[in-house]
C-alpha cells in the first residue's frame, strides 16, 4: 500500500519569501507522485508530477519539487511566494507498476501568505 | 479548466434519501475515478473505472454504486443516506490508468 505523509498542516509565508511544502511517501514500488493545489471551493489543479524521469520536476506557476529516493520525500518549493499562491496543497501517490491507479493523498497543507 | 464536469455542484437532501452524481470526463479519457472529500477522512479514493469496466475499488460504503457509461459519463449512487456522507465528491478522469489524473470542480452533498 502506498501513502503519503505531509508535515506541517498550515504554513505562513511572506510575499517574495520561499515556500516550503514537505512531503513523505511509503511505497512498497516505485511510486508516481504529484502534488495537486486546490483554490476555496474549487476542484484539485495539477501542479506536477514525478514518474520516475528527471528527479527535479518543474510544474506550473513558478513550483518545482524533487524526488529523493533515499529521503523518500517529494517537497514542493517556490523561489518566491505571491498572493496567489494562497490555497491548499496536497502530495499523492500511485502505483501504477503494480497496477495501483489509484491516487492517495496526505492531509494537505494550507498555505497563507503575508503581504 | 481541466475539461471534467459533474452536475450537480450542491446538493441538498434528507437523510434516507438516494441521490444520483454524474461525472463527463475529458473527451478521450477512458479512465474515470470518484473521490470524497470531507473533513475528517480527507481524500478518500472511492472506485475506479476504465472504458466500461470496475477496475479497483477503495472504502466505498455498500450504499454507495457507480456505473460508466458507453460514452465513458459515469455516474456515482449514493443510498439510505447518512449525516456523515455529507462531503465534497469528485470525479477525475485520465487518458489512461497510471496518467495524470484531471478533477472536476466536484459537487458539495449536504445532508440534513
Amino acid at each position: 500500500a502506498q501513502s503519503v505523509t505531509q508535515l506541517g498542516s498550515h504554513v505562513s509565508v511572506s510575499e517574495g519569501a520561499l515556500v516550503l511544502l514537505r512531503c513523505n511517501y511509503s511505497s512498497s514500488v516505485p511510486p508516481y507522485l504529484f502534488w495537486y493545489v486546490q483554490y476555496p471551493n474549487q476542484g484539485l489543479q495539477l501542479l506536477l508530477k514525478y514518474t520516475s524521469a528527471a528527479t527535479l520536476v518543474k510544474g506550473i506557476n513558478g513550483f518545482e519539487a524533487e524526488f529523493k529516493k533515499s529521503e523518500t520525500s517529494f517537497h514542493l518549493t517556490k523561489p518566491s511566494a505571491h498572493m496567489s499562491d494562497a490555497a491548499e496543497y496536497f502530495c499523492a501517490v500511485s502505483a501504477p507498476r503494480s497496477n495501483d491507479y489509484k491516487l492517495s493523498f496526505g492531509a494537505g497543507t494550507t498555505v497563507t501568505v503575508r503581504a | 479548466d481541466s475539461g471534467v464536469t459533474q452536475t450537480p455542484k450542491h446538493l441538498i437532501t434528507a437523510t434516507g434519501q438516494r441521490v444520483t452524481l454524474r461525472c463527463s470526463p475529458r473527451s478521450g479519457d477512458l479512465s474515470v475515478y470518484w473521490y470524497q472529500q470531507s473533513l475528517d477522512q480527507g481524500l478518500q479514493f472511492l472506485i475506479q473505472y476504465y472504458n466500461g469496466e470496475e477496475r479497483a475499488k477503495g472504502n466505498i460504503l455498500e450504499r454507495f454504486s457507480a456505473q460508466q457509461f458507453p460514452d465513458l459519463h459515469s455516474e456515482l449512487n449514493l443510498s439510505s443516506l447518512e449525516l456523515g456522507d455529507s462531503a465534497l465528491y469528485f470525479c477525475a478522469s485520465s487518458v489512461e490508468q497510471g496518467r495524470e489524473q484531471f478533477f472536476g470542480p466536484g459537487t458539495r452533498l449536504t445532508v440534513l
